[in-house]
């Protein structure tokens, strides 16, 4: 079966630091990856996706993910976080051998940029 | 321009009645979503809609309708409402192809009280 698990609820970071914001899935097939960011009373927004290629994916807002297939991850990253960075993130997967159009949703993290 | 738009951004109702929550994609895509949000923040996905085939996520009650007048309506119609409903509904479009999945771009979100 399908699943994507985000391990950790919150993950608090001081300002300028490095942060990760953890994922792994398990599919079937290829894993189609997706890292989106919710902030507060707004929906989600796209930051980045893995569909085949380099494993190294830049996204939006200096953000940048890692496949790993061997440990199906998929690790959200950012050299030096901001405090415009504390937001919801979600890691989502979508199996390529499943023939509907949904995505399988983690659980969610919250980050905290502290100043 | 608004890609994905969802009326009203707020809907307070009493247990019982019945309320639409309408969505339009101004991006050509040719599927839409309706997701749930609950308050822990969970995503949960209840329909998709693509090209007049609908998947439904058999935990939605079937006092939700979807109805989709054309590609780039998706209005989702909820009969007797119930305290449980309570939640954000987001709406989500993208342009499924066959060798590859495109992100979701999501509305703003309908936040929805039944008391």
């Amino acid at each position: 079966a399908q699943s994507v698990a985000q391990p950790e609820d919150q993950v608090n970071v001081a300002e300028g630091n490095p942060l990760t914001v953890k994922c792994t899935y398990s599919v079937s097939g290829n894993p189609y990856l997706f890292w989106y960011v919710q902030y507060p009373n707004r929906g989600l927004q796209f930051l980045l996706k893995y569909i085949t290629g380099d494993n190294l994916v830049k996204g939006s807002y200096g953000f940048e993910a890692e496949f790993n297939k061997s440990q199906t991850s998929f690790h959200l990253k950012k050299p030096s976080a901001l405090v415009s960075d504390s937001a919801l993130y979600f890691c989502a997967v979508r199996d390529s051998v499943d023939s509907n159009y949904q995505l399988i949703w983690g659980a969610g993290t919250k980050l905290i940029i502290k100043p | 321009d608004t890609a994905v738009s969802q009326t009203p951004k707020y809907l307070v109702t009493q247990m019982g009645n019945d309320k639409s929550i309408k969505c339009e994609q101004n991006l050509g895509h040719d599927t839409m979503y309706w997701y749930k949000q609950d308050s822990k923040k969970f995503l949960k996905i209840m329909f998709s809609y693509n090209n007049k085939e609908l998947i439904i996520n058999e935990t939605v009650p079937n006092r939700f309708s979807p109805k989709s007048p054309d590609k780039a309506h998706l209005n989702l119609h909820i009969n007797s409402l119930e305290l449980g409903d309570s939640a954000v509904y987001f709406c989500a479009s993208s342009q499924v192809l066959a060798e590859t999945y495109n992100e979701q771009f999501f509305g703003p979100g309908t936040r929805l009280t039944v008391l």
